[in-house]
């Protein structure tokens, strides 16, 4: 079965500073996508970045950028020059290209990103 | 507005009365389906629907129904709920295939006494 982890419950970044959240996933596949979803206090869940597996490019939305190791299953997030704004929880998802009937999203476990001013 | 409906945004409801969480998408998108988020957790999945008369069971799909009659509506039914069903929901749909993100509904908070 394919699981996603994110090991890091809790982070916190100083404002203007640069931090990394880790996930990792476990499959068989060798096509999938990956996604890092944000979700601040109103709850919204909010698509930050998607990687698709057959590109190595590492994939980049402004600030937010994404460290792609396909052979280590590793899709870690980076937010640079980090705001208020930013401060969420933030989940790992990956997606299977050929789901069968699920189709699904699979969640980590999240990651709660506090930014100090 | 491209969007997912989902209400209500809150509810508090006691141990086995019948409670019926509406979702609905206006972006034609075949793939729906309805998560559970608890703390430590993550978001699991509790029913999908590929698209309208067809559904079947995520991972955590006990003491649910659901029901897919329109492409745009889904609808998430408790038709006895109980306190361990005390969650935050989503409405999530997308276009069929995997490069393709959800689109999430803005959750509701149930609570069952």
């Amino acid at each position: 079965a394919q699981t996603v982890t994110q090991s890091q419950p809790e982070m916190s970044v100083q404002e203007a500073e640069t931090v990394t959240l880790s996930c990792t996933y476990d499959t068989s596949e060798s096509d999938y996508y990956l996604f890092w979803y944000k979700q601040p206090p109103s709850r919204q869940m909010i698509l930050v970045i998607r990687q698709e597996a057959y590109k190595q490019q590492n994939a980049t939305e402004n600030r937010f950028s994404v460290n792609f190791q396909k052979a280590a299953k590793s899709f870690s997030l980076k937010i640079s020059d980090s705001q208020l704004g930013d401060a969420a929880m933030y989940f790992c998802a990956y997606r299977p290209l050929y789901g069968g009937a699920t189709n699904k999203l699979i969640f980590g476990t999240g990651t709660l990103l506090a930014v100090q001013p | 507005e491209a969007q997912v409906t989902q209400n209500p945004r809150y509810l508090i409801t006691v141990t086995g009365k019948k409670l019926t969480v509406t979702c609905s998408q206006n972006m034609n998108h075949e793939y729906m389906s309805w998560y559970r988020q608890d703390p430590g957790l993550g978001l699991r999945q509790i029913y999908y629907s590929m698209n309208v008369e067809v559904t079947d069971k995520g991972d955590v799909p006990e003491g649910y129904k659901v029901s897919r009659k329109e492409k745009r509506n889904f609808p998430l039914i408790l038709e006895s709920p109980s306190p361990n069903q005390t969650s935050l929901y989503f409405c999530a749909s997308s276009f069929s295939g995997a490069q393709n993100g959800y689109t999430f509904g803005s959750g509701t908070r149930l609570t069952v006494v």
